[in-house]
């Protein structure tokens, strides 16, 4: 089945870069996203890639997607307080008839960041 | 409110006892998923809905687990003789028709269960 991996803590310095990785395993997944949830919210999508591409650039967000290693990642740029979260990677296959998708999420990477 | 609403938020029960969680989804969104979250996990499909019907349910861990969505629109997941390993936030999520848009979910808060 579908498994999605993600390293479960990351710490940075306010002002610099972060990256988040991912490997998943499902050869068939044709969309990847990143999901951002702050503490008591819900999950709200971040950003996505379809896997025709190698990689999207959304302000201070790049996506860079490995499809040969099933490697994603998420870096962003300038680091703030604010983005202290936990962030989940998901994939989801090509699409059946009815437009059905089922999204697998990873296990989340905790971002901290320090002022 | 525009955003999916979950209800109730906390839910503290016994072993043995029933359940019910609700799930109201943006208004127009056909489609509505249940998953559970762990303590420390990522969210774990539980069910898929397409208008009335459940058109993937194989995340259901048991029997104990139902859910229905009877008019298309609110969802209702119902636990039967609930459990300590069924304590967990409880996801509900909705999205378009995926065809139209990038197949985004738009998540509730979740309601947190308790089984002590």
């Amino acid at each position: 089945g579908e498994d999605v991996e993600q390293s479960l803590f990351l710490s940075v310095r306010e002002g610099d870069s972060s990256v988040i990785n991912c490997t998943y395993t499902d050869s068939s997944s044709t969309y990847l996203y990143w999901y951002k949830q702050e503490p008591g919210a819900g999950l709200q999508l971040l950003t996505y890639i379809f896997s025709n591409m190698d990689m999207k650039q959304d302000q201070r967000l790049t996506v860079l997607l490995n499809k040969k290693d099933k490697h994603l990642s998420l870096r962003i740029a300038d680091t703030q307080t604010g983005d202290s979260a936990i962030y989940f990677c998901a994939e989801s296959p090509f699409l059946n008839s009815g437009g059905y998708q089922k999204v697998t999420f990873g296990t989340g990477t905790k971002l901290q960041v320090i002022p | 409110g525009a955003g999916v609403s979950q209800t109730p938020s906390n839910k503290v029960t016994e072993k043995g006892k029933y359940v019910e969680l609700r799930c109201d989804p943006i208004s127009g969104h056909t489609a509505l998923y249940w998953y559970r979250q762990s303590l420390g996990q990522g969210p774990e499909f539980l069910i898929y809905f397409q208008g009335t019907g459940a058109a993937d349910d194989s995340g259901l861990p048991n029997d104990r687990f139902f859910a229905v969505r009877p008019e298309g629109s609110v969802s209702t997941l119902k636990i039967q003789r609930t459990e300590r390993g069924d304590s967990a936030v409880y996801l509900c999520a909705s999205s378009l028709s995926f065809a139209s848009n990038t197949g985004e979910l738009f998540f509730g808060e979740g309601s947190r269960l308790t089984v002590l």
